[in-house]
């Protein structure tokens, strides 16, 4: 079973910054945060991933709170392509013989024009 | 750098046909996996290959699916004989290896399976 949980669904108006929340109270000291997306006949993609600190690449922030229990994934700019389902997800490092990614239901975000 | 490749796009067989799925990692990559979709449910994991030898084969359903990497490159899914439960999107993914602390892994585009 996934260790996180979203909201299903949420929507954002284009050209807004997106936050999509995720909470994951159970995760572990040698758990990262994830994020991948799924865009509608596409394969999954990955976005970021973050320990503890603060994360920002082109694609997205990702904001981890000091006790490393949520996140918050922001896409800065929404725009009509990123209209999709977002997976947070905690996963071992790939030290560990688990390295499976567990995908859960994810949030659905809807970028309205 | 191409991206995984996946063939094929689409599939529609019969009920108890035989079907092949291939994935083309990219290059390098020595982590092969392969996942699916089945409607209206997540995305789950089947399988984990290293090089050639599968590492992680938790997800497989049963014993009508066969995964194969001869050779550490391409690999192979064959669903035999399909069952209407089989319908869903079958993705790939490869990544690098486990020397790096993130292993992202990499998707291809799904192969939808329709069995009739």
């Amino acid at each position: 079973d996934a260790k996180t949980t979203q909201p299903p669904s949420m929507d954002c108006a284009e050209g807004r910054a997106a936050n999509l929340p995720c909470n994951h109270s159970t995760i572990s000291g040698n758990e990262y945060v994830y994020w991948y997306r799924q865009i509608h006949s596409q394969g999954p993609q990955y976005i970021i991933h973050g320990l503890k600190n603060n994360e920002t690449n082109e694609m997205a922030s990702l904001i981890i709170t000091e006790d490393r229990k949520s996140s918050t994934l922001i896409l800065p700019h929404a725009t009509l392509r990123d209209t999709a389902v977002y997976y947070c997800i905690v996963r071992v490092p790939p030290s560990n013989r688990d390295d499976k990614i567990i995908f859960g239901k994810g949030t659905r975000l809807h970028i309205l024009p | 750098e191409a991206g995984v490749t996946q063939f094929p796009s689409h599939s529609v067989i019969e009920k108890g046909q035989t079907v092949t799925l291939r994935c083309d990692p990219i290059s390098g990559h020595d982590n092969l996996y392969w996942y699916r979709r089945v409607m209206g449910k997540e995305i789950k994991f089947l399988l984990h290959f290293v090089k050639e030898s599968k590492q992680d084969e938790s997800g497989m359903p049963n014993n009508r699916f066969l995964a194969e990497r001869t050779g550490g490159t391409y690999s192979t899914l064959k669903v035999q004989p399909a069952e209407l439960e089989d319908s869903g999107v079958y993705f790939c993914a490869s990544s690098r290896g486990r020397s790096l602390s993130y292993n992202e892994q990499f998707f291809g585009p799904g192969t939808r399976l329709t069995v009739l």
